[in-house]
């Protein structure tokens, strides 16, 4: 079946530098979404990538899709103590996602 | 925007009863919801996905007699887990339409 594979699986920075999750799947999505879950809390939808190559950004946040449409990553540049949580990508290709294990990120001020 | 809530929040029962939990679509109608499990440290794992007016669908490794799905409206669908023991204590969540509005969770403890 399809797998959604995340890294790294966890990841502590100084605050202000950068800080990469990298998602591959085995099969070809038709869509990857990205979320962010804090300690205690439930995912809270980021965005959503559809077209293959598509690079989307948020303030510090941006966003790839490859061209495959089989792999994804979220990059924050200059990290802040609010960017601490888990991230995990969800792919689609077939009803419900497929989430990823999920990268936990911690930042130190 | 669209939201989703979980009934109850939390809960806490003993091995052997059954619980069910509550996903509401608030402001709009969802034809399709999914109900994900969370354990402790770890990723979401799609259960099923629940049509309004039809069976569900599970997963693989699902068991479809002990984690009932009834899905009778557009706003609501039930995850009912039957005769529950402590393995099944786990983080629950669903999410509404293909957009995954999620919930906020509902936490099941089972002693």
């Amino acid at each position: 079946g399809q797998q959604v594979m995340q890294i790294p699986q966890y990841q502590h920075v100084q605050e202000g530098e950068d800080f990469t999750t990298y998602c591959n799947s085995s099969t070809t999505l038709s869509n990857i979404q990205w979320y962010k879950q804090r300690p205690g809390g439930h995912p809270v939808f980021l965005i959503q990538l559809v077209k293959s190559g598509e690079v989307k950004k948020q303030k510090r946040l941006t966003f790839q899709f490859g061209e495959a449409k089989k792999n994804s990553s979220l990059h924050i540049t200059a990290t802040q103590t609010t960017d601490v949580g888990t991230y995990f990508c969800a792919g689609r290709s077939g009803p419900g996602m497929r989430f990823g294990a999920g990268t936990r990120l911690t930042v130190k001020p | 925007g669209a939201v989703v809530s979980q009934h109850p929040s939390w809960v806490i029962c003993k091995s052997g009863t059954s619980v069910k939990i509550e996903c509401r679509s608030l402001d709009f109608q969802a034809t399709t919801m999914f109900w994900y499990r969370q354990f402790p440290k770890q990723s979401l794992m799609l259960m099923a996905t629940s049509n309004e007016g039809s069976k569900a669908t599970y997963e693989q490794g699902v068991e479809k007699d002990k984690f009932l799905i009834n899905h009778a409206s557009l706003t609501l669908s039930t995850l009912t887990v039957t005769s529950a023991h402590p393995e099944d204590s786990s983080f629950y969540i669903c999410s509404a339409s293909i957009e995954q509005f999620f919930g906020p969770g509902t936490r099941l403890t089972v002693l």
